[in-house]
C-alpha cells in the first residue's frame, strides 16, 4: 500500500531563516505531487504541483520554491522566511486517477 | 479566479442531531468534487469523490449529493456523534492537477 511521509512534524523558525520541508511517497511510482498550505483562518491553498522529476508548476507567487530531485521526493524550500509563511503545510499525491488525492501528516511551521 | 465556498463556517450540534453543509463551486470546467474529513493535527481523510450530476454517495451515517448544473454539493450527517467533530473540506477538481479547496465547515458535536 502507498504511504506518504512528511518531516519535520513541527518547526519554529525565525524570520529570515531558510526552510526545507521534505515529503516522500512509498508504494507507488511516478505520482503527481502537491504542496498545500493552510494559513490561520484560511482554506487549503495549492502552492506547487509536480508531474515528474524536475517538473514544478507554481500556483501562487511567493518566496517559496519546490524541487523534485527524485520520483517520489518533493521538497519545499525558502531562502528567507517571512512571518506570513507560518501555517500548516501538507504534501499530497495522486496516482493514475487524478480524482483521488492522498495527504501526508503535515508540518506545522511557526515563523517568529 | 475559481472560488469554492463552504457554509456554514462552523457549526455546533447536539449528539443525535442530523446536520448538513453546503459546498458551492463554479458550474463550468467541472471534473469532480471531493469531500474530506479533517481532524486537528491529522491529514485530511477522503470521504467521497463525485463526478456525475445527480451523484449520491453514502458511507455509514454520512452522505453527499451533487448538482453540477447549479454548482453545489451537500454533505449530510445523520445522528451526529462526538467523533464526527472535525473540519469538512470540499475540493473542486477543475482539471487533472488542479484542486481548489473551500475553507471548510468546522463541526463540533456536543455530548
Amino acid at each position: 500500500s502507498q504511504t506518504i511521509h512528511q518531516w519535520p512534524a513541527t518547526l519554529v523558525q525565525p524570520v529570515g531563516s531558510p526552510l526545507s520541508l521534505e515529503c516522500t511517497v512509498e508504494g507507488t511510482s511516478n505520482p503527481n505531487l502537491y504542496w498545500y498550505r493552510q494559513a490561520a483562518g484560511r482554506g487549503l491553498q495549492l502552492l506547487f504541483y509536480s508531474v515528474g522529476i524536475g517538473q514544478i508548476s507554481s500556483e501562487v507567487p511567493q518566496n517559496l520554491s519546490a524541487s523534485r530531485p527524485q520520483d517520489r521526493q518533493f521538497i519545499l524550500s525558502s531562502k528567507k522566511l517571512l512571518l506570513s509563511d507560518s501555517g500548516f503545510y501538507l504534501c499530497a499525491w495522486t496516482g493514475d486517477s487524478p480524482y483521488e488525492q492522498y495527504f501526508g501528516p503535515g508540518t506545522r511551521l511557526t515563523v517568529t | 479566479i475559481l472560488n469554492v465556498e463552504q457554509s456554514p463556517q462552523s457549526l455546533h450540534v447536539q449528539e443525535g442531531d442530523s446536520t448538513n453543509f453546503t459546498c458551492s463551486f463554479p458550474s463550468s470546467n467541472f471534473y469532480a468534487l471531493h469531500w474530506y474529513r479533517w481532524e486537528t493535527a491529522k491529514s485530511p481523510e477522503a470521504l467521497f469523490v463525485m463526478t456525475l450530476n445527480g451523484d449520491e454517495k453514502k458511507k455509514g451515517r454520512i452522505s453527499a449529493t451533487l448538482n453540477t448544473k447549479e454548482g453545489y454539493s451537500y454533505l449530510y450527517i445523520k445522528g451526529s456523534q462526538p467523533e464526527d467533530s472535525a473540519t469538512y473540506l470540499c475540493a473542486f477538481i477543475a482539471g487533472t492537477y488542479k484542486y481548489i479547496f473551500g475553507t471548510g465547515t468546522r463541526l463540533k458535536v456536543l455530548a
